[in-house]
């Protein structure tokens, strides 16, 4: 399975600022996903990253909060903007071909805490 | 509506096969079985899917009923380092999609 690296993967933030976190996998994917897990909480799906294209959010996240890149098929980036204390979670990238068939892959998340 | 339904708590023995249990009873045809798990402080790990037929892996079974609605994930021997929050998720076979997680219980493995 793919390796996928996530930086940084900790860090502690002042609300009112912005950080952004980096995922590379160490091969070509289609399809790369951001997900965030609120402490104590299963993991919600953020967005779903295809290069080339604008990515996608699901209902409750917009992308002036969460932009997001992905400039090419080994690399893209999450940026949590004017974050709050209720932005505190850990932020994970997983990457896979988006087929049913295929399983998807985890980094181990960027546990970021805002004060 | 959640898709799956497993335990909210059980735990094993160490040494001991851990048999996690999941209904799905509204699975469609064309919905893959999948079984993550989440080991703390980590992200989580693929452990094995099915769509009809048991499978086996390096990890786990996943044994699947006939009528598809049930199925159960076999640790044949439990040990310490499989203490995790395991999910049962269905996804469907065609088309992009992705993986959307429930709550799943946390095993803890007892020594």
């Amino acid at each position: 399975s793919a390796v996928i690296s996530q930086k940084p993967s900790r860090d502690i933030c002042q609300r009112g600022t912005s950080l952004t976190i980096q995922c590379q996998v160490d091969s070509q994917v289609t399809m790369m996903f951001w997900y965030r897990q609120q402490p104590g909480q299963s993991l919600t799906l953020i967005a779903t990253a295809n290069q080339g294209s604008e990515a996608t959010y699901e209902s409750g996240f917009v992308i002036d909060k969460f932009p997001i890149s992905r400039p090419n098929l080994t690399f893209s980036t999450l940026t949590v903007s004017n974050m709050s204390p209720e932005d505190s979670s850990i932020y994970l990238c997983s990457v896979g071909s988006g087929f049913g068939d295929q399983p998807q892959h985890f980094g181990d998340g960027t546990r970021l805490s805002i004060l | 509506d959640a898709k799956t339904t497993q335990p909210p708590s059980m735990d094993c023995a160490e040494g001991r096969a851990a048999n996690l249990p999941c209904n799905h009873s509204t699975i469609s045809g064309n919905e893959y079985v999948y079984w993550y798990r989440q080991i703390h402080s980590q992200g989580p790990q693929y452990i094995i899917h099915g769509l009809k037929n048991n499978e086996t892996n390096e990890m786990a079974s996943l044994i699947i009923t006939e009528d598809r609605k049930s199925s159960t994930l076999i640790l044949p021997h439990a040990t310490l380092r499989d203490t995790a929050v395991y999910y049962c998720i269905v996804r469907y076979q065609t088309g992009a999609n992705n993986l959307f997680f429930g709550t799943g219980p946390r095993l803890p493995v007892i020594p």
